[in-house]
């Protein structure tokens, strides 16, 4: 079974701490994305990678950026954390034209 | 631009009644369409998915879904639910490229009354 793990089920930070969300799978896929959901808002894309070192933004990358130094493993960072990235955030990978496989998720609280 | 729409925000029914969640979506080829559901407080676990071929689809949990090219829709269904089926459910359609992106839509919350 694939599994997507994300290194964190809650987290709470305060505003201006850098924060750092972990996810790592272990089906060699060779994309990941990272996703905030909000109630009524759905599911929005924030970044994803297509290949290692290789990223593109998705619908709200403002105030994120990602990284991903090994094909396992995609971050996502908040620079300097605020109240309105107080949501649930998912992580999924896929291999190409495929279903997503996602991740628990990890749901910020930003103080 | 691709977009996928669930017309209905909230559905409650009764545990034994059949259900139908809607999907309609706008893509120029063939879609790749995909049903997931969300338990409170969990990920994303796919249902079912539609790439080619048959256009009724079997997925887990006693789901299916039917492609209708023609009404560009891919509704869920499911003969008899089952309170453990109250959660929300995403319909989704693939990008069109090899990177695996999808559009979701804004979730169906099923409500299952006892």
């Amino acid at each position: 079974d694939v599994k997507v793990t994300q290194s964190s089920r809650y987290l709470v930070k305060r505003t201006g701490e850098k924060v750092f969300l972990e996810c790592v799978q272990d089906m060699d896929h060779e994309n990941m994305f990272w996703y905030r959901q909000d109630p009524g808002l759905g599911l929005r894309l924030i970044y994803f990678s297509y290949d290692v070192k290789m990223k593109e933004k998705g619908d709200i990358p403002e105030g994120y950026s990602v990284s991903r130094e090994k094909k396992e493993r995609f971050s996502l960072i908040l620079e300097s954390a605020s109240t309105n990235q107080t949501s649930m955030y998912l992580c999924a990978s896929s291999p190409q034209r495929n279903e997503q496989f996602f991740g628990p998720g990890t749901r910020l609280t930003v103080l | 631009a691709q977009s996928v729409t669930q017309p209905d925000i909230h559905i409650t029914v009764s545990e034994g009644a059949s259900l139908e969640l809607r999907c309609n979506y706008s893509y120029g080829a063939t879609p790749y369409l995909f049903w997931y559901v969300q338990s409170p407080g969990q990920g994303l676990q796919l249902l079912l998915k539609y790439f080619s071929g048959d256009t009724l689809v079997q997925g887990i949990k006693g789901f299916e879904a039917e492609f209708k090219r023609s009404q560009s829709s891919f509704n869920l269904r499911k003969p008899s639910v089952h309170w453990s089926d109250a959660a929300e459910y995403f319909c989704a359609v693939g990008a069109g490229s090899n990177t695996g992106k999808l559009i979701f839509g804004q979730g169906t919350t099923l409500q299952v009354k006892p």
